[in-house]
């Protein structure tokens, strides 16, 4: 069962280089969600997507493009990196509805360093 | 708004002494309840969940946590705690009167001492 699978593992970066962070489940869920994880601030949801073909901002867009290429992959892209950008970053999706029960399934997460 | 709040950044137990960590929320309506648990270089795994009936809910691992609704909390707890409980610990709350969206605590580290 692969479950949510992030691609790549590790990515360094120099400053205003871009790239894409490539997330994919199959578990036919509806909705994904992109987090970054700094220390002592937790998860902060950057975009999410309740469906396929819909995309919302979350708390820290800023910096950040997202595409619901299908209902499997989710991506997140950043135009121009910057040191900010440093951190962890983790999709994960949901089943939506009442199907929301089971809660989040996360993947493995992209440890991104923007020197 | 709804928020979650972990008020301890770090919690250390002895081993086999239980443990306990604090979560409390703010919802506006009934609440759901999540607690996650990341090991070192790992995502989150769920450990276990509240959405109704009783407030004494088990999961993974030995561990279990405790809805109260009139102190809006939901504290993970286990009896005996083992050095691999060692772990960064979320809890989460999602109000399903909204979005599909779960709001996360800022986390405790929890450090079991052989």
């Amino acid at each position: 069962n692969a479950g949510v699978t992030q691609t790549p593992k590790f990515q360094v970066l120099k400053t205003g280089q871009s790239m894409t962070l490539q997330c994919a489940q199959d578990m036919n869920h509806n909705s994904m969600y992109w987090y970054r994880q700094d220390p002592g601030m937790g998860l902060r949801l950057i975009y999410y997507s309740a469906s396929e073909g819909t995309t919302d901002k979350g708390e820290v867009p800023n910096g950040y493009n997202v595409s619901r290429l299908n209902k499997r992959e989710f991506s997140l892209r950043l135009e121009s990196a910057a040191p900010s950008q440093t951190s962890v970053y983790f999709c994960a999706s949901s089943n939506s509805g009442t199907g929301f029960i089971y809660g989040y399934t996360f993947g493995s997460g992209t440890r991104l360093t923007v020197v | 708004a709804q928020s979650v709040a972990q008020p301890e950044d770090q919690v250390n137990v002895a081993e086999g002494n239980p443990l306990t960590v604090k979560c409390t929320y703010s919802v506006s309506g009934n609440p759901y309840l999540f607690w996650y648990v990341q090991y070192p270089n790992r995502g989150l795994q769920f450990l276990l969940k509240y959405i109704t009936g009783d407030n004494l809910v088990k999961g993974s691992y030995g561990f279990e946590a405790e809805f109260n609704k009139s102190q809006t909390s939901f504290h993970l707890k286990k009896p005996s705690a083992l050095v691999s409980d060692s772990a960064l610990y979320f809890c989460a709350v999602r109000d399903p009167n909204r979005d599909d969206k779960i709001i996360f605590g800022k986390g405790t580290r929890l450090h079991i001492l052989p």
